[in-house]
């Protein structure tokens, strides 16, 4: 299973970007990157995911490298509220089937 | 959509007591997922089902745990007996798709287990 690397903390101003890297080299051709995010006591959520192009959506934007070995999640503009720990999946495809196998994340924290 | 709907919240048992724990997925999708948290381990998918078949239990600590999925809306975690260690948090995600393509999973609020 490809693995992903974050850095174990972050921190940002209140209505700057937030950018966060994350290290998958032995990704394959065929594996997509997702993001979720954890706000505290709560269910993981979706952010966005690509798999070679750059992504971009209401919440975020997602930069991937042309070797596909490393990306950034951007937050634009962030706020007290995206402060959660925020993690970097790489999505394993065995057998036919999808799952996504999470690792420690990187925890965000945004403040005034 | 209500979403992925967990239940009991929070859970209290004595060691040795069997504990159940469901999860009503979101109607129309096809995978379910069953992972656990803890501060020391994070989160760890313990199986994983599609169209109601268990496809990767190999996340499942030991025999005293099982999951079963009846039917497309709903599942069933199940410690028997539990111990202290199995306190955690109890995650149920669901997502609708079968190979490549969008696996937008999402999870429920999860169930707080407390063995004491």
């Amino acid at each position: 299973d490809a693995k992903t690397t974050q850095p174990p903390s972050m921190d940002c101003a209140e209505g700057r970007a937030a950018n966060l890297p994350c290290n998958h080299s032995t990704i394959s051709g065929n594996e997509y990157v997702y993001w979720y995010r954890q706000i505290h006591s709560q269910g993981p959520q979706y952010i966005i995911h690509g798999l070679k192009n750059n992504e971009t959506n209401e919440m975020a934007s997602l930069i991937i490298t042309e070797d596909r070995k490393s990306s950034t999640l951007i937050l634009p503009h962030a706020t007290l509220r995206d402060t959660a720990v925020y993690y970097c999946i790489v999505r394993v495809y065995s057998g036919g089937y999808n799952k996504l196998i999470f690792g420690a994340g990187t925890r965000l924290a945004v403040h005034p | 959509d209500a979403g992925v709907i967990q239940s009991p919240r929070h859970e209290v048992t004595e060691m040795g007591q069997e504990v159940t724990l469901r999860c009503k997925p979101i109607s129309g999708h096809n995978s379910l997922f069953w992972y656990r948290q803890t501060m020391m381990r994070g989160l760890e998918l313990l199986i994983y089902f599609n169209n109601n078949v268990p496809i990767d239990d190999s996340g499942m600590p030991e025999d005293r745990f099982s999951a079963k999925m009846p039917n497309a809306s709903f599942s069933t975690l199940k410690i028997q007996p539990s111990e202290p260690r199995d306190s955690a948090v109890y995650f149920c995600a669901s997502s609708k798709d079968r190979g490549f393509g969008n696996t937008e999973a999402f999870f429920g609020q999860g169930t707080r287990l407390t063995v004491v």
